[in-house]
Order: structure tokens, then sequence, then C-alpha cells
């Protein structure tokens, strides 16, 4: 069963730094793009950015360029957002999935459980 | 970009046919086969239920489907089942690797 199983709910000061973690399994996980997702509390679905374990490609939202990093450890399968200096603004749940993504397709599919960071002094 | 725009929120009765529309521009929907959408129940993660614009992952009730117009996709849900009643995002390829969500419809089943 192609899965992945992100770390648990955080709760951070801000200003604090935060690394969250999404795992695969089931798969080959070096030869799909895993994808992160915010949704603010009450809100809809914006896409962050994507990376391909396989060599590190790492693409970005315009919108969230310069905000987060993502990254990637292909030998333990895992991948990571994280944040150098959270700000309450931070506060959503995010979620990874892995995304098919070709000339011809893109979509994604399965998608982590979610993370919830809470940022809150 | 801009998200894609749905309505805020859509009802129908068990057994009826829901439409849920998805508008976006010649740079995103308009311009690639590549709508994809997803069903998310409250406190849950969202889940895949069209790509490509009119395709069902394996898994998926046929009473899904999804079409595409211009600028404009559509997913229709016939034959409503209490079950059905959630949040459905579309989602679309918008260039350099970009995606773009829409805003969210909630669909109420009465």
């Amino acid at each position: 069963e192609v899965q992945l199983v992100q770390s648990g709910a955080e709760v951070k000061k801000p200003g604090e730094s935060l690394k969250i973690s999404c795992k695969g399994s089931g798969y080959s996980f070096t030869s799909y793009w895993i994808g992160w997702v915010r949704q603010m509390p009450g809100k809809g679905l914006e896409w962050m950015g994507i990376i391909y374990p396989g060599d590190s490609d790492t693409r970005y939202s315009p919108s969230f360029q310069g905000q987060v990093t993502i990254s990637a450890d292909k030998s333990i399968s895992t991948a990571y957002l994280q944040w150098s200096s959270l700000k309450a603004s931070d506060t959503a749940m995010y979620y990874c999935a892995r995304r098919e993504y070709s000339s011809s397709s893109d979509w994604f599919d399965p998608w982590g459980q979610g993370t919830l960071v809470t940022v809150s002094s | 970009q801009s998200a894609l725009t749905q309505p805020a929120s859509v009802s129908g009765s068990p057994g009826q046919s829901i439409t849920i529309s998805c508008t976006g521009t010649s740079s995103d929907v308009g311009s690639y086969n590549l709508v994809s959408w997803y069903q998310q129940h409250p406190g849950k993660a969202p889940k895949l239920m069209i790509y490509e614009g009119s395709k069902r992952p394996s898994g998926v009730s046929n009473r899904f489907s999804g079409s595409k117009s211009g600028n404009t996709a559509s997913l229709t849900i016939s034959g409503l089942q209490a079950e059905d009643e959630a949040d459905y995002y579309c989602c679309s390829y918008a260039g350099s690797s970009s995606v773009v969500f829409g805003g969210g419809t909630k669909l109420t089943v009465l």
C-alpha cells in the first residue's frame, strides 16, 4: 500500500524554527515528486512547492518562495518542510502528497494525514 | 496565480445530481487537460476523485464524473448519497511545474 505518514502536531512560539516530516512507503520514493499543501483554519488548499527526491530538484510557489524550505532524505524515504522563523500566520494544517507529474499527467495521490502547526506566544 | 473560482456551496437531495464548476483562465484550466478534483471530509486529508479532467482512480464510485469546456471544469455527482457531503476542491496545472487550487465548495446533502 502506498502511504505517506507525517510527523505529529507541533506548538511553537513566534520566531522559533521547525521542521516537519513526511515518510513515504510502498513505492519507489525517488521516482515521484512530493508536494506540500497548506490549509489555514477554515480555509482552502494552497500549493506550496514540490521536491523530486531522486535528485532533490525543488520548485516553490511564488507565494512561499523564501518563506519555507523543502528538502528530502532519500536514504530514509522522507521529505521535509521547514521554517527558520515562525509567525503566527503560519498556523495551519500542512499536508504532503505524492504528485504524479509529467508532461501529460498531474495529480496528488495519496495524501499524508496532515501535520497541524500552531504558532502562538 | 489567483485561485480557481468555485461556488462556495451547493446542495442537493439524496438521489439527485449536482455539478460543481471550477473557472480558471487560459493560463491554467484552458491550456491543459490536467484538472483534478479532491474530496475532503471534516478533519480528514483530501482524497483524489478525478484526474486529467475526467478519469476516475480505482475505487472511486462511477457516480463521480468530470468534464471541461474552455476555461471551466466541472465535477458532477449523480445519485447523491449522504456520504458525499464534504468539501470539494479543483486543481489545475498552471505551467512551470506549478498548480493552482480552487477555493473549495461545500456540498450539503439535504
